[in-house]
């Protein structure tokens, strides 16, 4: 099956500074990608739609400039927590659709990102 | 309102028991899909069912996609404590565009 990674896997930063997470296709290119965001003991909630190539999706309620998304190449996608602040500790999710494998997306294994 | 109401929220059984997560909506699917997650990590598809009163089997776990395909239930026997994780449902359709709409998830716990 198709393999997404994350990294970091886990990050620790300080309160005012910015967070890079990355998202990857390994096996194949994913037009699309897709950002949750998830707390303990809660289903994932759906942050942003990343397409290749050009600008984010994002849900109502997701503040476009705090949570930066790039999809510069077919197998990578940025998210870029700016100014973190402590409300922002949560586990983000990405995953990807292969085009050649129908609708079914493929989750990466997360990043916990703790904000102090 | 949750689009896709998903119950129990929390299941603690003993090893052997057989239960039952239910998964319902008022609106039509093209698909659904069960995922199991651990904590930690990302989760990981089960299965997927496009097809109403589609049942597919995965082991000791029994997936059932309603008639109207607005409703799905996953049954799993003689449950293990390997089963314990956090189940998610998560539907697709036409209204909702590309995204996938998840249900609350079902907290299950098999106690050895």
């Amino acid at each position: 099956g198709a393999v997404v990674s994350q990294h970091p896997s886990w990050v620790i930063c300080k309160s005012g500074t910015s967070v890079k997470i990355e998202c990857r296709s390994l096996d194949f290119q994913a037009t699309t990608m897709f950002w949750y965001r998830q707390f303990p003991k809660q289903s994932l909630m759906l942050m942003a739609t990343s397409n290749e190539g050009s600008k984010a999706t994002y849900e109502q309620g997701v503040e476009k400039d705090k949570f930066l998304i790039n999809h510069a190449s077919l197998t990578l996608s940025t998210l870029t927590v700016t100014s973190a602040h402590p409300e922002d500790s949560s586990f983000y999710i990405c995953s990807a659709r292969d085009p050649l494998e129908g609708t079914e997306q493929y989750f990466g294994p997360g990043t916990r990102l703790t904000v102090t | 309102t949750q689009l896709l109401e998903q119950s129990p929220q929390f299941l603690s059984i003993q090893e052997g028991e057989n239960l039952t997560v239910y998964c319902n909506s008022s609106s039509v699917f093209s698909s659904l899909q069960w995922y199991r997650q651990e904590p930690g990590e990302g989760p990981v598809l089960l299965v997927t069912v496009v097809t109403g009163g589609e049942v597919k089997k995965l082991k000791r776990l029994t997936f059932q996609f309603g008639d109207a395909r607005k409703d799905s239930s996953l049954h799993i026997t003689a449950a293990q404590p390997g089963d314990t994780g956090l189940y998610l449902c998560a539907g697709e359709g036409l209204e909702y565009g590309n995204k996938l709409v998840f249900g609350a998830g079902t907290i299950l716990r098999v106690k050895s």
